[in-house]
């Protein structure tokens, strides 16, 4: 079953302004990551965060994690065009199989 | 460096047919993944392989099997294939699966398959 949700399913902004998906989570985590989908391409990983970290930086993504809510935001600064695809959060389960559960995604369209 | 390659890109089945899909990486990753998507489902996986040799079932196992003969391998099988089936399928790799270490995925460009 999904781990992940996440909302909103879809987003749809003016260029420029700021984009915020939000996951939620069922179980314990290691880490959250964050992935990015271009219609027809396969995920591109874009940050990780560990569950010891309540925030981390990359360029213009803000992760946040809440770990005592189960909850994760990405937050998209100054959006462009090219930001327009689907991102996916992703929890490792706590074994040493490197597995993945992914939420079902936020498509975001930023429009030019 | 080509990372993550999957053949075929596309392929149309009728049902009860069989097919093997290819996945390849170049990464010297221990530790690879088969996923399908589905709109509005997300990333489900199939199966996975934490080694040379060593297969592992996913969350949606049913109607595929796997082998992994080389660890730069990693071969999806459908042994008959059903409509249920028409999904597009990832193939990912990672280079550690311990829960202390970063296990980004590395995902392949992915194969579109119908079954009529």
């Amino acid at each position: 079953s999904q781990q992940g949700e996440e909302d909103p399913q879809a987003l749809s902004i003016q260029e420029g302004e700021n984009a915020t998906m939000n996951c939620s989570y069922k179980t314990s985590i290691n880490n959250l990551q964050w992935y990015r989908q271009n219609s027809g391409r396969g995920l591109v990983h874009l940050i990780l965060i560990r569950s010891n970290e309540r925030e981390k930086h990359s360029g213009r993504l803000r992760v946040t994690l809440d770990t005592s809510k189960k909850s994760s935001s990405l937050l998209i600064t100054a959006s462009r065009a090219a930001d327009t695809a689907s991102y996916f959060c992703a929890t490792d389960a706590p074994s040493n199989t490197g597995k993945l559960i992914f939420g079902q995604g936020t498509t975001l369209q930023v429009k030019p | 460096n080509a990372g993550v390659t999957q053949t075929p890109k596309f392929r149309v089945l009728k049902t009860g047919q069989s097919m093997t899909l290819l996945c390849a990486q170049d990464m010297n990753h221990e530790y690879m993944y088969w996923y399908r998507q589905d709109p509005g489902m997300g990333l489900r996986l199939i199966h996975y392989s934490v080694g040379e040799g060593t297969t592992a079932k996913g969350e949606v196992p049913d109607g595929y099997n796997v082998s992994r003969l080389k660890k730069q391998n990693f071969l999806l099988g459908l042994e008959s294939a059903a409509p249920s089936q028409t999904s597009v399928y990832f193939c990912a790799s990672s280079s550690s699966g311990s829960s202390r270490a970063y296990n980004e995925q590395f995902f392949g460009p992915g194969t579109r398959l119908t079954v009529l």
